[in-house]
């Protein structure tokens, strides 16, 4: 959906490296969320904030970090980059609770060697 | 833990024949239910959603079809179309966990 966008795209690091994720929205949505995918795995939630001022852990948050700078930006940080982190992260939104719909974006890739 | 399953990984279908895809999920006080299709290099994009006081709910040329009793959530395609070759997934919301519990996925392939 054209109306989130994430960078960047692809990215390869190494291990033990910071790396951070970033996320925009044109949406006016209140809620944001951030996924990580694995092959045969699905998406699993990392993170998700449902305003600025609200930030709390999903199911597999363990060595990741968020940030909400504004409604429209939420950025998602690996402090120590390691190899099982490597995967697609999704970013999403929605204008309500878990009942509405959820807009991805189209996802970042990222390699940790 | 509870988790939200797919019966197929993947599923080959001759185009304009009708689709079904299956899922089976475990938290029974879940209250909403999304289908998603992912695209090769796109994120997830929504499809239909049915809440559990539904048992069916039909768009356009997809239908989901909800058994509590059973804890089944199905997705049915008509006419299949090459375009409807991706990847989909099922989700869950509610019941006390936090944001959507997705399931694994199922790769709808169309034959000619």
């Amino acid at each position: 959906d054209a109306d989130v966008t994430q960078t960047p795209r692809n990215r390869i690091t190494k291990t033990g490296k910071r790396i951070m994720l970033e996320c925009s929205q044109t949406k006016g949505h209140d809620r944001m969320y951030w996924y990580r995918q694995d092959p045969g795995l699905g998406l699993r939630l990392i993170y998700y904030s449902f305003d600025v001022k609200d930030i709390n852990k999903g199911e597999i948050s363990d060595g990741y970090s968020v940030s909400r700078q504004a409604q429209a930006k939420f950025s998602l940080s690996l402090e120590s980059a390691i190899p099982n982190q490597t995967a697609l992260y999704f970013c999403a939104t929605s204008d309500g609770d878990w009942g509405n719909e959820q807009f991805f974006g189209p996802g970042t890739r990222l390699t940790v060697l | 833990g509870e988790s939200v399953g797919l019966h197929l990984p993947t599923l080959s279908v001759q185009e304009g024949d009708n689709s079904i895809i299956n899922c089976a999920y475990s938290n029974s006080a879940s209250d909403y239910f999304i289908w998603y299709k992912q695209e090769s290099g796109k994120g997830p994009q929504f499809i239909i959603d049915i809440r559990s006081n539904m048992d069916k709910r039909q768009g356009q040329r997809v239908t989901v079809l909800l058994n509590k009793t059973v804890k089944h959530l199905s997705l049915q395609i008509a006419a299949t179309q090459p375009g409807d070759s991706a990847v989909y997934f099922c989700a869950e919301a509610g019941g006390g966990a936090d944001g959507l519990t997705f399931g694994k996925g199922t790769h709808l392939i169309i034959q000619p």
